[in-house]
């Protein structure tokens, strides 16, 4: 089935040590996102590419960076992990921007801990 | 910037229709989304409207009324199955989703 995969399920890093989040798409989409979500909260969004375009909200902290070496991968790099870094991260992908009769599919997400 | 507010829990029975409200405030606003997130799991896309009306996929139901910024979805014949979360997310002419807080159902025997 085509899906949207997210590698690790789990991950543990320690305060300050950085860590990558990994998403990859068998869709074949031309949009990936990055959403944080902290618990009973709404996914909040960090940034999406579309194509190589890479658009940064405007709130999501410098810590926070993503690479996009190809249409199927897509990487969320967190420099310095802080206690409040702790959260699920989502991976969500759309076939055209701006076409939001195109709904999200989501990955199932990696849940970051800090210790 | 975009708010959306809707409520935070609902409870109700198995068989019963149950309605969830989300009122919204946005610049861009092109269209209103709901999602379903079990605990533990990925949001899954359940319905989406762009225009006035009532848009229906099997038991499920969504409504929106743009000059009232205003939508529902609406759950019917309630299963056990259907307690999760529920989010109604403003989609808008930028390509972004914005996700209300939320709104936990449980349903009960």
């Amino acid at each position: 089935d085509a899906m949207v995969i997210q590698n690790p399920r789990y991950q543990v890093t320690q305060f300050g040590k950085p860590v990558t989040l990994s998403c990859s798409q068998t869709l074949n989409h031309n949009v990936m996102y990055w959403y944080q979500q902290k618990s009973s909260q709404a996914p909040k969004l960090l940034f999406h590419y579309y194509d190589k375009d890479f658009n940064n909200e405007a709130d999501t902290p410098d810590n926070f960076q993503s690479r996009r070496p190809n249409t199927s991968f897509c990487f969320l790099d967190i420099r310095s992990p802080g206690l409040g870094d702790a959260a699920m991260y989502l991976c969500a992908t759309s076939r055209v921007k701006a076409d939001p009769n195109q709904p999200q599919h989501f990955g199932d997400g990696t849940r970051l801990s800090i210790l | 910037g975009q708010s959306l507010e809707q409520p935070s829990e609902v409870t109700a029975v198995e068989g019963a229709i149950v309605q969830i409200n989300c009122t919204y405030q946005t610049s861009g606003f092109y269209g209103l989304s709901w999602y379903q997130q079990h605990d533990g799991g990925a949001p899954t896309f359940l319905s989406y409207n762009g225009l006035d009306g009532l848009e229906e996929t099997g038991r499920f139901s969504s409504f929106l009324s743009r000059s009232d910024s205003y939508g529902y979805l609406l759950l019917q014949e309630l299963q056990m199955k259907d307690s999760a979360s529920y989010f109604c997310a403003v989609n808008t002419n930028a390509g972004k989703s914005t996700f209300g807080d939320g709104t936990t159902l449980t349903v009960k025997p």
